[in-house]
C-alpha cells in the first residue's frame, strides 16, 4: 500500500506559484497519482490525476518525473480562494486501495 | 459532475444513542463511499457501500459500529451505533467514477456527541 508524505503546511503570496511536492516512495505500477483539494466545512474536490510526466488542466499542473517516486502539484498566480488542504493520494485506478494522506494546508497571503 | 445530498447536515447526540445519516445522489452511481473526518485531521475511508451486498469495512471498523445500507444506485445510509464522544467527527459520503479515481463528495454531516 503506497503511502505518501507531504509538508505539513506551506505559505505563499498572492500571484505567486506554488509547488508542492509528495513523496510516494512505493507506488506500485499500476498506481495513479491524484490529487485534491479541500475547503473548510465542503468534502474534498479533485483537481488532477496522472500516471506520469505532466498533465496540465485549467486550474493546476501535475509533474511526475520518470521513476514516479514523488509528484509535484504546481497551482500557477495563487490567490487567496486557493487557501485550503491539498491531499496527494495514490491508488489503482477504479478506486482499490485508495487512501487519504495527512494533506498540506496551503495559506495564501495577501 | 453528480449533485450529492447528505442528511442530516449537522447534529447533537446523547451518547449510547445512533444516528442515521443519508447520503442521495441525483444520478445512478456503482461506487459510493464513506468517510470520517476528525477536526482538523485527514479523511479516513469507514468502508465501500456495495449495492445489493453488504459493505466492505475497512480496517479499524465494523458492521455492528457503522452499519451501511445501499438499497439502489442512488442512495446510502451509514449508521452511528451506541455513540461516544469519540464518535464526533464529520461523516462524508462520496462516489466513484470508473476507471479513474475521481470522487465526488457530499457536503457532510457534522455529528456532535455529548
Amino acid at each position: 500500500l503506497a503511502k505518501t508524505t507531504q509538508p505539513i503546511s506551506m505559505d505563499s503570496y498572492e500571484g505567486q506559484e506554488v509547488n508542492i511536492t509528495c513523496s510516494h516512495n512505493n507506488i506500485a505500477t499500476n498506481d495513479y497519482i491524484t490529487w485534491y483539494q479541500q475547503f473548510p466545512s465542503q468534502g474534498p474536490r479533485f483537481i488532477i490525476q496522472g500516471y506520469k510526466t505532466k498533465v496540465t488542466n485549467e486550474v493546476a499542473s501535475l509533474f511526475i518525473p520518470a521513476d514516479r517516486k514523488s509528484s509535484t502539484l504546481s497551482l500557477p498566480r495563487v490567490s487567496l480562494s486557493d487557501t485550503a488542504v491539498y491531499y496527494c493520494l495514490v491508488g489503482e485506478g477504479n478506486f482499490n486501495k485508495f487512501y487519504f494522506g495527512s494533506g498540506t494546508k496551503l495559506n495564501v497571503k495577501p | 459532475s453528480a449533485v450529492i445530498s447528505q442528511k442530516p447536515s449537522r447534529d447533537i447526540c446523547q451518547r449510547g444513542t445512533s444516528l442515521t445519516i443519508q447520503c442521495q445522489v441525483d444520478s445512478q452511481v456503482t461506487m459510493m463511499f464513506w468517510y470520517r473526518q476528525q477536526p482538523g485531521q485527514s479523511l479516513t475511508l469507514i468502508a465501500t457501500a456495495n449495492q445489493g451486498s453488504e459493505a466492505t469495512y475497512e480496517s479499524g471498523f465494523v458492521i455492528d459500529k457503522f452499519p451501511i445500507s445501499r438499497p439502489n444506485l442512488t442512495f446510502s445510509t451509514l449508521t452511528v451505533s451506541n455513540m461516544s464522544p469519540e464518535d464526533s467527527s464529520i461523516y462524508l459520503c462520496s462516489l466513484g467514477t470508473g476507471g479513474s479515481n475521481e470522487q465526488f463528495f457530499g457536503p457532510g454531516t457534522r455529528l456532535t456527541v455529548l
